[in-house]
């Protein structure tokens, strides 16, 4: 059975900070990985698509990396901004089923 | 408005209640999923359908029913509502898109059951 696991849980950062968030899975037979942003009484929108066969993207000031044969997935955020505050969870695919992580909650404080 | 919806957004019901949770998207994706998301839990499938009339469950279905007898729409009933089923729901769409079957996601449906 497929597990992912987001370390840390929370995350308080200033203003600025460069910073980066873990994410990973126990079964590396993945058809892609998917970084999501929830604000909170939200929906989920989504941030960055890797597929399986990619090993990162970006998007502004994100990135996404992939490392399958390790199970392990991070994602980037530079010049981090108040804006950012939220929950990022992760999701691997395989089939047509997304298992999710719990995420980690990430406060940018000014 | 284009995109996927969810109705209602708030939801109070009793033990014992039927209730149905209506998704609807206007992109003629062919998968919709139901999740539900629960503190210590995080998000997880409930059900979900590769296109009309076709449908599967997922990690938690039980006490749900799903019907799909039109593309754009995907509800989901709780048939008898419990205290355990009080959880946030979200209705996700997908595509064959550039090969990736990015998963969309509605604005959730919060469910209280007294």
């Amino acid at each position: 059975k497929q597990e992912v696991t987001q370390i840390p849980a929370a995350l308080s950062v200033p203003e600025g900070e460069n910073l980066v968030l873990n994410c990973s899975f126990t079964d590396s037979a993945i058809y892609n990985l998917q970084w999501f942003r929830q604000d909170p009484g939200k929906g989920l929108t989504s941030l960055l698509l890797i597929q399986s066969s990619q090993r990162e993207q970006t998007s502004g000031r994100l990135n996404a990396s992939l490392d399958k044969s390790s199970g392990r997935s991070t994602l980037y955020i530079a010049a981090s901004q108040p804006g950012d505050s939220a929950t990022y969870l992760c999701a691997v695919r395989r089939a047509q089923k997304l298992v999710f992580g719990q995420g980690t909650r990430l406060t940018i404080n000014p | 408005d284009a995109g996927i919806t969810q109705s209602p957004r708030y939801k109070i019901t009793e033990t014992g209640r039927q209730v149905t949770l209506m998704c609807h998207q206007t992109w003629s994706h062919s998968y919709m999923f139901w999740y539900r998301q629960d503190l210590g839990h995080g998000l997880r499938l409930i059900y979900y359908s590769a296109a009309a009339d076709i449908t599967d469950k997922g990690e938690v279905p039980d006490g749900y029913v799903v019907s799909r007898s039109k593309t754009e729409n995907f509800p989901l009933t709780l048939e008898s509502a419990t205290r355990s089923q009080t959880s946030v729901y979200f209705c996700a769409s997908s595509e064959w898109w550039r090969s990736s079957y990015e998963q969309y996601f509605g604005p959730g449906t919060r469910l209280t059951v007294t």
